[in-house]
């Protein structure tokens, strides 16, 4: 059975810091990772991760894949209390393209 | 707006009554999902469409559960004789079918069975 496991589920911090999210899968037809932010309403798409090792960055956030080992971090760097929010890593599966979701991390940025 | 939207953003109804929840996806997209989130959880995968085609359901579908998008276009979900287990924000993305295309997420319905 697909599985997603998010660690840690919950994390505080303050502004400034710099934390590091993990996300290990085993899923079956395995076709990408994907990363989305989720403050309340609808998951907010990050990133898509396809290839191992090739780190993807926008602005604060870096994420990386390693297929090999069948997981993948998300790094937020100089945390903002915008960056509050639940985490979500999500592989992608078989033809439909159906993501299989983890619990989240659920991450609350003190000023 | 060009995003997907569902309706209604919140429905409460007695257990046992029947609810239908509407899905517009956004207007290219030719693939669409539905997904069930409940407190303190991720999104659980409900079904899927490519076009007006049902292609795959969970096994967390009961048969009081169905799905239709009979235009390919917008997409209902609907549940009978609800039960509180059923409560739950439903969740309605879509994406496009070609390449790795991320799926857009709606606002979703939340629903409370009382």
């Amino acid at each position: 059975e697909d599985k997603v496991v998010q660690s840690p589920l919950s994390l505080v911090v303050h502004e400034g810091d710099t934390v590091t999210l993990n996300c290990s899968y085993e899923v079956t037809n395995f076709r990408s990772l994907l990363w989305y932010k989720q403050e309340k309403k609808a998951p907010t798409f990050l990133f898509m991760l396809t290839s191992s090792g090739i780190e993807k960055k926008s602005g604060r956030l870096s994420s990386i894949l390693d297929k090999k080992e069948l997981f993948s971090i998300l790094n937020i760097t100089a945390t903002q209390t915008g960056d509050s929010a639940v985490y979500l890593c999500a592989p992608r599966s078989g033809n439909t393209g159906k993501l299989i979701f983890g619990q989240g991390t659920t991450l609350q940025v003190k000023p | 707006d060009t995003g997907v939207s569902q309706d209604p953003r919140h429905k409460i109804t007695k257990r046992g009554q029947n609810v239908t929840f509407r899905c517009d996806p956004i207007s290219e997209h030719n693939r669409l999902y539905w997904y069930r989130q409940t407190l303190g959880q991720g999104p659980e995968f409900l079904t899927y469409f490519q076009n007006e085609a049902q292609l795959e359901k969970s096994r967390l579908l009961s048969d009081r559960f169905s799905a239709e998008r009979p235009k390919g276009s917008f997409s209902t979900l609907e549940i009978q004789r609800t039960e509180q287990g059923d409560s739950a924000m439903y969740l309605c993305a879509s994406s496009f079918r070609q390449g790795h295309s991320p799926l857009h997420f709606g606002n979703g319905t939340r629903l409370t069975v009382t």
